[in-house]
């Protein structure tokens, strides 16, 4: 069993829709993270928060926005997204005490079809 | 800027060979960690090694063994014997230092199939 659990599992949606992603970590970290993993590219770091407190928004655009009410959970909330938007989106959390070096664990990702 | 290169796209072997996946790297820090995960077709990333950089000892856990080398700026990931269930897409990554939560930055990924 997975310490980072996302839901759902796999989502489509038209470009109009307002959804949300949801990520919860059970391994008691205070980092967490949103990636992107489109075909062809490598892993697109979006945004890092540490405890609760977003770190880095990596020129996400606007239409993504990030919600972390506290360090076990983390929220991806879907506006008027584009085609180009459709891919495996990864969450991972990890211990860190500011010096790195901790290995993130990942959840098995939300699977995102836009229409 | 930090950057990681996996030249190899895919690989494809006969199972029980031997398979050697390549990571290049590149960084202006002195300090800094290096990072194999492994991400089969369920979709969530394994960890699997982390290396900093004031070690350069190879390491072997099983069928699975790391070669870093400073000189050369690689971190190569070879598995002896492989079997089918290491078929896979294979990520090397380098922390980059951040305050507070580390920031990770991927290659492309090398997609290996291990063919029975």
């Amino acid at each position: 069993e997975t310490g980072v659990t996302q839901t759902p599992r796999h989502l489509v949606m038209g470009m109009t829709n307002k959804k949300s992603l949801k990520c919860e970590q059970h391994l008691g970290h205070n980092a967490m993270y949103w990636y992107k993993q489109s075909a062809k590219k490598p892993l697109e770091l979006m945004f890092v928060y540490n405890f609760k407190e977003q770190t880095e928004n990596n020129s996400v655009p606007s239409r993504f926005s990030p919600e972390c009410p506290n360090s076990s959970h983390l929220f991806l909330h879907l506006h008027t997204l584009q085609p180009e938007d459709s891919a495996l989106y990864l969450c991972a959390s990890s211990q860190d005490g500011g010096q790195g070096g901790r290995p993130q664990h990942f959840g098995d990702g939300t699977r995102l079809s836009i229409l | 800027a930090q950057k990681v290169t996996q030249a190899q796209t895919e690989i494809s072997v006969v199972e029980k060979e031997d398979v050697t996946l390549d990571c290049v790297y590149e960084t202006r820090d002195t300090t800094y960690y290096l990072f194999w995960y492994k991400q089969p077709p369920s979709g969530e990333l394994v960890f699997l090694i982390r290396r900093n950089s004031f070690d350069e000892q190879n390491e072997i856990s099983g069928r699975y063994s790391w070669n870093f080398q400073k000189s050369t700026s690689s971190f190569n990931f070879t598995i002896t014997a492989s079997q089918v269930v290491d078929s896979a897409v294979y990520f090397c990554a380098l922390s980059e230092p951040s305050q507070g939560a580390q920031k990770l930055v991927f290659g492309q990924g090398t997609r290996l199939t291990i063919n029975p």
